[in-house]
């Protein structure tokens, strides 16, 4: 089956780190692009990151310097890294991944972890 | 990174057609021809609906169509449905980024 499973969400001091994680099943993290999404509590969804199968990688400004993507091809595993977290980065956190023939679509998508930064 | 902008909320009648509207730039959604939508339910992860404009995936109804012209995307609902009642968010490939609308609220009255 087709899957990935985020894990590494939770509660956070501003200024604080996490770091997230998304295991794939079906498929390999390192064959296409992956991306992280989030969605802030009751707001739309944000494009935060992408890391390309060459391993080029890309950030939304708001996160830029921040924020670092990665994955381990051995572990079939995409990584988020988040630094310096800021209540604003509240959110639940997604990842997603285009499959099969659609190359340029988020077909695949875990169910979610939530971050949420408070003290 | 400007959001793309997206009508807040629309509404139809079951067996009505609706349009929900995309509108972005030259350097997102007039650039590419790499728009896509999504339906995201209440406490649910996000659905692809349409990718490349207009194609659809195996297993999205054809009621689902998509369009572009200039910097506007379209995504219509035709024939709708209760289970077309939802949250649609529009995205666009923009070269070193990508970007999403702010997301419409489809409520079928």
């Amino acid at each position: 089956e087709v899957q990935l499973v985020e894990s590494g969400g939770g509660l956070v001091q501003p200024g604080g780190s996490l770091r997230l994680s998304c295991a794939a099943s079906g498929f390999t993290v390192s064959s296409n692009y992956m991306s992280w999404v989030r969605q802030a509590p009751g707001k739309g969804l944000e494009w935060v990151s992408v890391i390309y199968s060459g391993g080029s990688t890309y950030y939304a400004d708001s996160v830029k310097g921040r924020f670092t993507i990665s994955r381990h091809n051995s572990k079939n595993t995409l990584y988020l890294q988040m630094n310096s977290l800021r209540a604003e980065d509240t959110a639940v956190y997604y990842c997603a991944s285009p499959w099969g023939d659609i190359l340029t679509g988020y077909y695949i998508w875990g169910q979610g972890t939530l971050v949420t930064v408070s003290s | 990174q400007s959001a793309l902008t997206q009508p807040r909320s629309v509404s139809g009648s079951p067996g009505q057609s609706v349009t929900i509207s995309c509108t972005g730039t030259s350097s997102d959604v007039g650039g590419y021809n790499y728009v896509s939508w999504y339906q995201q339910h209440p406490g649910k992860a996000p659905k692809l609906m349409i990718y490349d404009v207009s194609k659809r995936p195996s297993g999205v109804p054809d009621r689902f169509s998509g369009s572009k012209s200039g910097n506007t995307a379209s995504l219509t609902i035709s024939g709708l449905q209760a289970e077309d009642e939802a949250d649609y968010y529009c995205c666009s490939y923009a070269g070193s980024y990508t970007v999403f609308g702010g997301g419409t609220k489809l409520t079928v009255l």
